[in-house]
């Protein structure tokens, strides 16, 4: 199974600053199959970045992914009020698909 | 616009059968992938498995046989059971189709 480590558990930052979220892989994600996810509370997560790189439909240009064989990473440019939420990545290059633990972007 | 939404039981006795639908509007389920993902009080998101419309089955080997995902073509549904269920097993269960289109959620507590 591929584990998921996201840093940090906690981003505080200001409306306009640049958010570096990161995530490691316990092992090479396969065909870098990596998924961001963001989700408010109460509500459901919402699917913002897919194979890496891809903005998926719908998602500003604010956000971006980057990243390889362990190593991946999401970029907000310039937060808005509304990126405050919890961060999630997601391998499926393999079964079972995985879930890293969260990164909780708050407003400093 | 496709819409899912999930329903079923919100309380679930300990040792009995967790059984949800996920009823899909505005589309076909004859196609994408169809998963099942689950998210404690106050945790993260857990990956159940998912269904292929041709009829490939994937299950996370933590649930231990416990669960079943499975299509209703005729009614438009997505079918989850999960067996055997203690409380570790209360969370807001979530149906996805693809990546990027989830239901609500729903909220199954387990408790006598």
């Amino acid at each position: 199974e591929v584990v998921l480590t996201q840093s940090p558990g906690t981003l505080s930052l200001s409306p306009g600053e640049r958010a570096t979220l990161s995530c490691r892989a316990s092992q090479s994600v396969g065909s870098n199959y990596l998924a961001w996810f963001q989700q408010r509370p109460g509500q459901a997560p919402r699917l913002l970045i897919y194979a890496t790189s891809s903005r998926a439909i719908g998602i500003p240009d604010r956000f971006s992914g980057s990243g390889s064989g362990t190593d991946f990473t999401l970029t907000i440019s310039r937060l808005e009020p509304e990126d405050f939420a919890v961060y999630y990545c997601q391998q499926y290059g393999s079964v079972p698909w995985t879930f890293g633990p969260g990164t909780k972007v708050e407003s400093k | 616009q496709v819409q899912l939404q999930e329903s079923g039981p919100g309380l679930v006795k300990p040792s009995e059968t967790l059984s949800l639908t996920c009823t899909v509007s505005g589309g076909s389920i004859s196609d994408y992938y169809w998963s099942w993902i689950r998210q404690p009080p106050g945790k993260g998101l857990e990956w159940i498995g998912y269904i292929y419309y041709s009829g490939s089955i994937k299950y996370n080997p933590s649930l231990k046989n416990r669960v079943t995902i499975s299509l209703d073509t005729s009614k438009n549904q997505v079918s989850l059971k999960l067996k055997s269920v203690t409380p570790a097993d209360t969370a807001v269960y979530y149906c996805a189709m693809g990546f990027d289109n989830w239901g609500q959620g729903t909220l199954v507590t387990v408790s006598s």
